[in-house]
């Protein structure tokens, strides 16, 4: 069975940081592509960052400059290290895995396999 | 950004009623687009990508449709299980995902 599991999350004062941590069974977080949404409370989903093969990452414009997403191939985990957290960064984070489809012989990815999430509450 | 809109965002409905939720994107996003289930306090669960393609697991009863900028999400005979809130989210630009708002089913 795959599973995936966040953890590190907590209150955080404005301007602070947090480090979460996302480990998997079943499959090999550390090489799998990977991402992180969150939503924060009552709302809606929220892509944040995606890293692909080596340091191929990506970030949401949002998070861009203050978020970091990397990978421990020696503990097979993926990290989100955030920096000059806001308010507005409150929300659950999800860990994900990206799964490969291809259509009209171009790739593409869904989330298939997400952990439970991880709350981050930013305030004073 | 690839922007996406759903419609409507809420919808009431009874136990063998069928279902459709219509997704919009800003620009053409060929078949590139996936469905999620998110139940209260759950993670979301995929049930379609490639716009059309039935996730493994998922019941038949759930189909999606479309391509280009419109989409449809239906459910044919609604069970118990399936009030939920229902996202898409558009992978034609995997460097920045967007998700659609959302349509809650109750």
């Amino acid at each position: 069975d795959v599973q995936v599991v966040e953890s590190g999350g907590g209150l955080v004062q404005p301007g602070g940081s947090r480090r979460l941590s996302c480990s998997g069974s079943g499959f090999t977080v550390s090489s799998d592509y990977m991402g992180w949404v969150r939503q924060a409370p009552g709302k809606g989903l929220e892509w944040v960052s995606s890293i692909y093969s080596g340091d191929d990452t990506y970030y949401a414009d949002s998070v861009k400059g203050r978020f970091t997403i990397s990978r421990d191939s020696s503990k097979n985990t993926l990290s989100l290290q955030m920096h000059s957290l806001r308010a507005e960064d409150t929300a659950v984070y999800y860990c994900a895995r990206l799964s490969v489809y291809y259509f009209d012989d171009s790739e593409s990815y869904y989330f298939d396999f997400w952990g439970q999430g991880t709350l981050v509450t930013v305030s004073s | 950004d690839i922007q996406m809109t759903q419609s409507p965002s809420s919808l009431s409905a009874f136990v063998g009623d069928r279902v459709t939720i219509t997704c919009r994107a800003s620009q053409s996003i060929s078949n590139y687009l996936n469905w999620y289930q998110q139940k209260p306090g759950k993670a979301p669960e995929p049930l379609i990508y490639a716009a059309s393609t039935l996730r493994s697991g998922v019941p038949s009863r759930f189909s999606g449709g479309g391509s280009g900028t419109d989409f449809t999400l239906t459910i044919s005979s609604l069970q118990p299980e399936d009030f939920a809130t229902y996202y898409c989210q558009q992978s034609y630009n995997t460097l920045s995902f967007t998700f659609g708002p959302g349509t809650k089913v109750d």
